[in-house]
């Protein structure tokens, strides 16, 4: 069964700073990584998806990274802004099962 | 743009009560899902729908019944509310199996069973 574990579950960091989040699964047989963003009360928006056959992928601030062999990926945000303050989730998408599995996600915190 | 819509946003039952969340997108997609979001725990998916007219169970469907009668609404029913499933319900959709785009989710219905 597919565990995807996301650390730390918390991070509070002053705005400026670049920071990471942690992303790791146990099974191997993705299809595709996608991290969301979750903004309270409302719904995931999509930020980055990586295929398995990638390493990383790239949108403005936000850069995601994927190593499938060792079960990991992370997610590099640079010069952090209070609009970042978010959840963010790590989801995998199985070869098999037609499903997303979801980590429980980190909650983030910038400080101006 | 629409996208995926849920109804309704908020709901209090007690316990024993039946109710239906409506989800709706007008994407065209083929494929709808409802998951459930409990605190510290990540979005697990309850059933799902390939198509008009089938569903499938996924990881918690126990107590949830869901229908598809047409493309665009998925319908996911609690025919006697328990406390425990109380949680937070999000809908979503996509194109296509095995597709290299994302999910696209509605804003979530609250639920409170008393």
């Amino acid at each position: 069964k597919q565990e995807v574990t996301q650390i730390p579950a918390a991070l509070s960091v002053p705005e400026g700073e670049n920071l990471v989040l942690n992303c790791s699964f146990t099974d191997s047989a993705i299809y595709n990584l996608q991290w969301f963003r979750q903004d309270p009360g409302k719904g995931l928006t999509s930020l980055l998806l990586i295929q398995s056959s990638q390493r990383e992928q790239t949108s403005g601030r936000l850069n995601a990274s994927l190593d499938k062999s060792s079960g990991r990926s992370t997610l590099y945000i640079a010069a952090s802004q209070p609009g970042d303050s978010a959840t963010y989730l790590c989801a995998v998408y199985m070869e098999y099962g037609n499903k997303l599995v979801f980590g429980a996600g980190t909650i983030l915190r910038v400080k101006s | 743009n629409a996208g995926v819509t849920q109804t309704p946003k908020f709901r209090v039952l007690k316990t024993g009560q039946s109710m239906t969340l409506l989800c709706a997108q007008d994407m065209n997609h083929e494929y709808m899902y409802w998951y459930r979001q409990d605190p510290g725990m990540g979005l697990r998916l309850i059933h799902y729908s390939v198509g008009e007219g089938t569903t499938a169970k996924g990881e918690v469907p126990d107590g949830y019944n869901v229908s598809r009668l047409k493309k665009q609404n998925f319908l996911l029913g609690l025919e006697s509310a328990a406390p425990s499933q109380t949680s937070v319900y999000f809908c979503a959709s996509n194109r296509k199996i095995y597709s290299n785009q994302p999910q696209h989710f509605g804003d979530g219905t609250r639920l409170s069973i008393l």
